[in-house]
């Protein structure tokens, strides 16, 4: 079992549609990213966290350090939404335990 | 603007004839990483510097070696790459703070004909 689990791995989705990726974690962590990767593409962070809420433009990421759960929501989904996200929490204060990806990809 | 940049996007070598990949920054992170991700694969972890400190994985193959002359810089070096190692190479920087968030680099695709 890995220590870091997404859901769904693949998820598709029309436009306009409200987006959600789940992550589910095993060990203890001093905190999580949600990074998007594009086809042949770099990572991107898009948030890091360790408590609560964050939200960028249509982008919000919650997490549950009890629960040991983190989501990432897409409102109003666009095309360009279309990537790989990865869930990675930060283990031992240096390194990252990467999740398995969720691709999305989101229709006109 | 402050990043972490990647020399070169786009790399290709022939089998065991020795390659260097390039990473710098500009935001005066003390801590560099190096990444091999394979296709359809999570990133894994090959080392990282802390400051001038070198951290290896206990997995990383003795083929893949790296150099960290200056904060700024850090290189990935393949002496014999096989066609196994072919992958996308992402480098990443965090800060010793509390929050140690990692900020990557566009990666190199390294082809091995």
């Amino acid at each position: 079992k890995n220590e870091v689990e997404q859901s769904p791995q693949n998820l598709t989705a029309q436009e306009g549609e409200f987006i959600t990726i789940n992550c589910s974690y095993s060990v203890g962590i001093s905190a999580l990213h949600w990074l998007q990767q594009h086809p042949g593409g770099g990572i991107v962070s898009l948030f890091m966290l360790s408590s609560g809420k964050k939200k960028h433009g249509r982008l919000i990421a919650t997490i549950n350090i009890q629960e040991k759960h983190s989501s990432l929501h897409i409102t109003a989904s666009h095309p360009r939404d279309s990537a790989v996200y990865i869930c990675a929490v930060l283990y031992n204060t240096d390194k990252l335990i990467f999740g398995t990806g969720t691709r999305l990809q989101v229709f006109p | 603007d402050a990043m972490v940049i990647q020399n070169p996007r786009y790399q290709v070598t022939q089998f065991g004839k020795p390659v260097t990949l390039s990473c710098s920054q500009t935001l005066n992170h003390n801590v560099m990483y190096w990444y091999q991700q394979k296709s359809s694969q999570a990133p894994k972890l090959l080392f990282h510097y802390y400051d001038k400190d070198f951290n290896n994985e206990a997995d990383t193959p003795d083929n893949f070696q790296s150099r960290r002359p200056n904060t700024s810089f850090c290189f990935l070096d393949i002496r014999s790459p096989g066609l196994g190692d072919a992958a996308m190479y992402l480098c990443a920087t965090s800060r010793v703070t509390s929050s140690y968030e990692q900020y990557f680099g566009p990666g190199t695709r390294l082809t091995v004909t």
